[in-house]
């Protein structure tokens, strides 16, 4: 069935890393594609999102490409802060018809250390 | 900023007892929705509302939850006889059309069922 995969965490990083948290998806067509972020004691937030291939999504110095070919949507920062400590979550948009409901993956629990 | 609110923030309730989650859309919106993410595991759809109905749901979402919109501001998700496997965040969502990807999320509700 249709589903978002992305990466096992925690991912633990020093400040100014390079991070890349993986997210592959499987649908019949092209869905819209977002990442969500959850800080501490926060609802999901919207980080960025694609709705076509080939688009880049950015915030926040957050970046994701929407690769039809390998049907993934990896979310990539240059340099981390210690801010940037969440849960991020790839959620895939639905195909067809409806009311659009997104299907979220597990979420990628992110600790970045001073 | 608007934003869309949900009480209470954590609930321990007993096996068998109803449970009713509370959410205040953002007040232009249209369009709400429940979530559910049991510790560990994805964020998942429980069902949709529009125009006073029920317009999607899942297999989650059996005879033991509904949904109301009982005033112009808040939108409730009840559970009338609450299992251990309930225990879960609950998240309530909402957006104004369908043509925007966003979905604005409350913080949730942790229901722990004992």
């Amino acid at each position: 069935g249709d589903s978002v995969t992305q990466m096992e965490g925690p991912v633990t990083l020093s400040e100014e890393a390079f991070l890349t948290i993986n997210c592959t998806y499987t649908a019949t067509g092209y869905p819209s594609l977002f990442w969500y972020v959850q800080y501490p004691g926060e609802g999901l937030q919207l980080l960025l999102k694609a709705t076509k291939a080939d688009d880049k999504g950015s915030n926040k110095g957050f970046e994701a490409t929407y690769r039809k070919e390998t049907t993934s949507f990896h979310l990539e920062k240059g340099s981390v802060q210690v801010s940037d400590s969440a849960v991020y979550f790839c959620a895939r948009g639905p195909t067809g018809a409806g009311s659009y409901q997104l299907t979220f993956g597990k979420g990628t629990k992110l600790s970045v250390i001073p | 900023e608007p934003e869309v609110t949900q009480t209470p923030s954590h609930q321990v309730t007993q096996m068998g007892q109803e449970v009713i989650l509370r959410c205040v859309p953002i007040s232009n919106h249209l369009y709400f929705y429940w979530y559910r993410q049991i510790l560990g595991q994805k964020v998942e759809f429980l069902v949709s509302f529009y125009n006073n109905e029920i317009s999607e749901k899942s297999e989650i979402f059996d005879d033991q939850f509904s949904v109301e919109r009982p005033d112009g501001s808040n939108f409730t998700l009840k559970i009338r006889s609450t299992k251990l496997e309930d225990s879960a965040m609950y998240f309530c969502a909402s957006r104004y059309d369908l043509t925007t990807g966003e979905l604005f999320f409350g913080e949730g509700s942790r229901l722990t069922v004992l």
